[in-house]
């Protein structure tokens, strides 16, 4: 089946820091690039959806000045919470969509713990 | 109203136990039915997809989808302490993207 790594697993960083989180499909090319975040015992939030080479569509209340996504190829994309703050730890996930069998499929990560002290 | 509705749970059963979980959906536009399976801190697996009505079966998993309800279900029969996991079901219309339920918790006690 389809894989996508996410790097690194766990993050700890200081409050006002950044932080990038990678995300890589690794045996497909992704038409479009999803991350999500989780709170504890909440489903997933859709942040924003990124194609490759263009601008990625931030998801309402999400700042995009915040959370910068960089969707370089087509197996690869970035995430980078800038000036993190505590309320900003959470669990991100990735997700990357390919088109199989007349079926858009979308594969996720294994998730980025992150934690803001 | 949300697009997709699921009961959270917690859901605890013995093992050996079938399991039902449900999903109920406002759009009649969505096509797509998947179930994904997410163990804790860890990212959701893609478990089953269908796109019609009907029964669709993997090993001790059934996807059933009723379109006229607008409902779908995951049975698991026989459980194991290993299916212990939250299950999300998602929905999605074509090219767009997936609407998750909240996700069920599931806990099968030895």
């Amino acid at each position: 089946g389809a894989v996508v790594s996410q790097h690194p697993s766990r993050v700890i960083c200081k409050s006002g820091t950044s932080v990038k989180i990678e995300c890589r499909s690794l045996d497909f090319q992704a038409t479009t690039m999803f991350w999500y975040r989780q709170f504890p015992k909440q489903s997933l939030m859709l942040m924003a959806t990124s194609n490759e080479g263009s601008k990625a569509t931030y998801e309402q209340g999400v700042e995009k000045d915040k959370f910068l996504i960089n969707h370089a190829s087509l197996t690869l994309s970035t995430l980078t919470v800038t000036s993190a703050h505590p309320e900003d730890s959470s669990f991100y996930i990735c997700s990357a969509r390919t088109f199989n069998r007349g079926l858009n499929e979308q594969y996720f990560g294994p998730g980025t713990r992150l934690t803001v002290t | 109203q949300k697009e997709v509705e699921q009961d959270p749970g917690p859901l605890s059963v013995p093992e050996g136990a079938i399991v039902s979980l449900n999903c109920t959906y406002s759009n009649s536009a969505f096509q797509y039915f998947m179930w994904y399976r997410q163990y804790s801190r860890k990212g959701p697996e893609l478990l089953m997809y269908t796109y019609s009505s009907g029964n669709k079966e993997d090993g001790r998993f059934t996807a059933q989808v009723d379109k006229s309800s607008k409902y779908i279900s995951l049975f698991i029969r026989d459980s194991q302490p290993s299916d212990s996991a939250t299950y999300l079901c998602a929905i999605q219309t074509g090219a767009n993207n997936l609407f998750f339920g909240t996700g069920t918790r599931l806990t099968v006690i030895p």
